[in-house]
């Protein structure tokens, strides 16, 4: 089947615009993650949305990045103001942790230049 | 707070000579504890997971893992690498509880005819 899905794969931004990225989960899949990955910070956990449950916004480095998830499926990363700092590869993923499997299936990515 | 340490930053090895990737983490939790691999230009791919029971853990492209939790460890080997695998690999490691994943800063593997 159908892996996770994100759009658009390159996002080229000048300073100051806001960014979307979305992400599609795999079919079924109650639990989507978010995290960056960058030349100075590695991989860093964003956010997570499990369900109806409230979202676990730990990871999101500035009030300037948000996210929300609709109908339990495709979910939308928001940077506001974009700044240099925030260039890095966007990744997110799904998993089902009703069936136990506890594995995280992973994007390709959205890789983002703010210049 | 968790975190995971991935020492060499880089391993240079030649084609079908066995490798080890080390990964050490701090938890004073269970935890789970995974390898993924990256390829150019792609996401993550799960290699292998320990989740408990058995501490060797086997897993695709015949890479293996131990899980040791008495030194916190969890290195990666391959008895004979390939070309393709040349790629990027990350340890992570998830406290029983939660849900986020916790990575190492990478290592890069590098195969040489």
């Amino acid at each position: 089947g159908a892996g996770v899905s994100q759009s658009p794969s390159n996002k080229v931004t000048e300073k100051g615009k806001d960014v979307e990225l979305r992400c599609d989960p795999i079919s079924g899949h109650t639990a989507l993650y978010w995290y960056r990955q960058s030349l100075g910070q590695g991989l860093e956990f964003l956010i997570y949305f499990q369900g109806n449950s409230a979202p676990d916004k730990s990871g999101l480095p500035s009030d300037r990045f948000s996210a929300e998830r609709t109908g339990g499926s495709v979910s939308t990363l928001t940077i506001q103001r974009t700044q240099q700092e925030d260039s890095a590869v966007y990744l997110c993923a799904s998993s089902h942790p009703g069936q136990g499997s506890y594995e995280q299936y992973f994007g390709p990515g959205t890789r983002l230049t703010v210049t | 707070a968790q975190s995971v340490t991935q020492l060499d930053s880089q391993v240079p090895v030649f084609e079908e000579a066995p490798v080890e990737l080390r990964c050490n983490y701090s938890s004073s939790v269970s935890v789970y504890l995974f390898w993924y691999v990256q390829y150019p230009n792609q996401g993550l791919q799960l290699l292998l997971k320990y989740l408990s029971g058995s501490t060797l853990v086997k897993g695709i492209n015949g890479f293996e893992a131990e899980f040791n939790k008495s030194q916190t460890s969890f290195h990666l080997r391959k008895p004979s690498v390939h070309i393709s695998d040349t790629a990027e690999y990350f340890c992570a490691v998830r406290n029983t509880g939660f849900q986020k994943l916790v990575f190492g800063t990478g290592t890069r593997l590098l195969v040489s005819p």
